[in-house]
């Protein structure tokens, strides 16, 4: 079945550094990709998606670009701030029967110092 | 704020007992969605419902069990709890189900089994 697999963290960054969280797929066909964020004692929220090969998800300054040649979603964004500190999740939909559960990575936890 | 609301917010029991957890989707949203988040097995998919009906089942226990109601309201029932299904239980929904929807989470439920 599709499945992700993330760099685990975690990762440690000063404010202002640039962010790339590595995120790659195994998929049949061409699912869409999500990135969801959890910041602490929250839930899950949507981060960004993209839908199809070639296209590019952003939101809040982070960016990701489905990348069919490499089977990659990696995530990036040009100037943390202490604010970005979560932990973030690559995800894709993991067919099975009628379901289109989400298969997630295992999260990559990021701390922005000041 | 996603729009899925999940209540309690914390639920702390006792060994053996039976608890409730309960979920309301997004307005307009058919398909809910339970995950469980343990720091050992990271986010698993539990169970699925669509429009009052059950679609898939992942990794859920005989113990566990949901209901999808007619107002698409869900419930998950966790009975004869162990120490080990001390988890946060996210509830997640969207439009139909398919493979291009987005699935919005819900703050989750933090139970506790002492």
């Amino acid at each position: 079945g599709n499945s992700v697999t993330q760099m685990e963290g975690p990762v440690t960054l000063s404010e202002e550094a640039f962010l790339t969280i590595n995120c790659t797929y195994t998929a049949t066909g061409y699912p869409s990709l999500f990135w969801y964020v959890q910041y602490p004692g929250e839930g899950l929220q949507l981060l960004l998606k993209a839908t199809k090969a070639d296209d590019k998800g952003s939101n809040k300054g982070f960016e990701a670009t489905y990348r069919k040649e490499t089977t990659s979603f990696h995530l990036e964004k040009g100037s943390v701030q202490v604010s970005d500190s979560a932990v973030y999740f690559c995800a894709l939909p993991g067919r099975q029967g009628g379901s289109e559960k989400l298969v997630f990575g295992k999260g990559t936890k990021l701390t922005v110092n000041p | 704020d996603s729009g899925v609301t999940q209540t309690p917010k914390h639920l702390i029991t006792a060994t053996g007992q039976r608890v409730t957890l309960r979920c309301s989707p997004r307005s307009g949203d058919l398909s809910v969605y339970w995950y469980q988040q343990s720091l050992d097995q990271g986010l698993q998919f539990l169970i699925q419902y669509y429009n009052g009906e059950e679609r898939a089942k992942g990794n859920i226990l005989e113990r566990f069990s949901a209901q999808q109601f007619p107002d698409l309201h869900s419930e998950l029932n966790l009975s004869s709890l162990e120490l080990g299904d001390s988890a946060l239980y996210f509830c997640a929904s969207s439009v139909v189900g398919g493979g291009k929807d987005t699935q919005y989470f819900g703050p989750g439920t933090r139970l506790t089994v002492l």
